[in-house]
């Protein structure tokens, strides 16, 4: 079963920095999912991120903003570039498997402030 | 586009008492639906999944049931505890392998 260790867990940072974000599993997957939850809402979808390819990015995502880097089947990282106020929010990355044969499994999530 | 909703947004019950959360989905054409805790400020730990062939999933304290045509899932939990409060969460892929989160239920269970 996949195992997720996410770093940072949380930060806080100034507006026009970046930060990077890095996930690392236990084992070999195809793909890793990036998601965004802002605070109150539901958990959105920035990118899907392969090894050796461009990550595909969902519709208000722009890879300027969230770089993702994918250099081989069990890490990736996810840079929030040029950071804004409305940045802030809990960033998690995901893969297919996991406990739960068929399900998700999620890190632990960063939860970043921009200040 | 799969839409998931989750009623209610917020419930308070005191300790001991058997509660239902709610998942409701638009297309009923889903590959499965997994439901998830997630604690304050922290990531996603999963519960239960069901696959759309079957009605329901049991893990100790709680029950997962799904109604594929009628696009509904519900989340038993039965004797609760102050450490079961959290948001809970369901989410649906579908035949595309597309994962649709709903908008969460956030539980208190009061001691």
């Amino acid at each position: 079963s996949a195992v997720i260790s996410q770093k940072p867990s949380r930060d806080i940072c100034q507006r026009g920095t970046s930060l990077t974000i890095q996930c690392q599993v236990d084992s070999q997957v195809t793909m890793m999912f990036w998601y965004r939850q802002q605070p109150g809402q539901s958990l959105t979808l920035i990118a899907t991120a392969n090894q050796g390819s461009e990550a595909t990015y969902e519709s208000g995502f722009v890879i300027d903003k969230f770089p993702i880097s994918r250099p081989n089947l069990t890490f990736s990282t996810l840079t929030v570039s040029n950071m804004s106020p409305e940045d802030s929010s809990i960033y998690l990355c995901s893969v297919e498997g996991g406990q739960i044969l068929g399900g998700y499994t999620f890190g632990s999530g960063t939860r970043l402030t921009v200040v | 586009k799969q839409e998931v909703t989750q009623i209610p947004a917020a419930l308070s019950v005191p300790e001991g008492e058997n509660l239902v959360l709610n998942c409701s989905f638009t297309d009923s054409a889903i590959y499965n639906l997994q439901w998830f805790r997630q604690d304050p400020g922290k990531g996603l730990t999963s519960l239960l999944l069901i696959q759309s062939s079957q009605r329901e999933q049991t893990s100790g304290r709680l029950n997962a049931s799904l109604d594929k045509s009628s696009g509904r899932s519900t989340l038993y939990i039965a004797a609760s505890q102050p450490g079961d409060s959290a948001t809970y969460l369901c989410a649906v892929k579908d035949t595309g392998n597309q994962f649709y989160f709903g908008t969460g239920t956030s539980l208190t269970v009061i001691p």
